[in-house]
């Protein structure tokens, strides 16, 4: 089965902070994807990876960058974190030519601003 | 733009009784259609899709979706529910043909309680 592992399950962080999320997949993959989710919102796309250092914006990518060096891992930055940036961050990936069985998820990290 | 709605934040059902959770759908073209559960402190997991043929899809745990295309709609259905179903649900969609290059959109989730 494809993994997409998530290094931290949860995360506390004081504004302010440059803060990094990791997400490494196993299936070699092409596409990874970050979103946010908090109640009532469901998931929101941040940003989204098709291929090595090629990334393109999603919904919200205000406050947040990524890097994909390498095909396997898709990290999420928060530049500067604020408290309005604590929530649920779930990874995806998928293979774009395969689109039949949709993503794989992380288990998320929720990340607490304070 | 695609979108997805999710009427219903919650749907509470008896233990035993059927259930269905709506989902409507805006996109261009024909449909990718996915419903995705979540349980809590966890990802979501893939329970079924629509692609293309049979408007009733089967998929994990005994769920099954049907895609109205006129209805722009795909409600998930289960004929007897269980205590375990209770979890956070989502409907997502993207459109049939693109280059791979456009990611899924999710509705808000629809919270299913199922009461014993």
């Amino acid at each position: 089965d494809v993994k997409v592992t998530q290094s931290s399950r949860y995360l506390v962080k004081r504004t302010g902070e440059k803060v990094f999320l990791e997400c490494v997949q196993d299936m070699d993959h092409e596409n990874m994807f970050w979103y946010r989710q908090d109640p009532g919102l469901g998931l929101r796309l941040i940003y989204f990876s098709y291929d090595v250092k090629m990334k393109e914006k999603g919904d919200i990518p205000e406050g947040y960058s990524v890097s994909r060096e390498k095909k396997e891992r898709f990290s999420l930055i928060l530049e500067s974190a604020s408290t309005n940036q604590t929530s649920m961050y779930l990874c995806a990936s998928n293979l774009p030519r395969d689109r039949r069985y949709g993503y794989t998820f992380g288990s998320g990290t929720r990340l607490t601003v304070v | 733009a695609q979108s997805v709605a999710q009427p219903e934040d919650q749907v509470n059902v008896a233990e035993g009784n059927p259930l269905t959770v709506k989902c409507t759908y805006s996109v261009s073209g024909n449909p990718y259609l996915f419903w995705y559960v979540q349980y809590p402190n966890r990802g979501l997991q893939f329970l079924l899709k629509y692609i293309t043929g049979d408007n009733l899809v089967k998929g994990s745990y005994g769920f099954e979706a049907e895609f109205n295309k006129s209805q722009t709609s795909f409600h998930l259905k289960k004929p007897s529910a269980l205590v375990s179903d209770s979890a956070l649900y989502f409907c997502a969609v993207s459109p049939l043909m693109d280059t791979g290059r456009r990611a899924l959109t999710f509705g808000s989730g629809t919270r299913l309680q199922v009461q014993p």
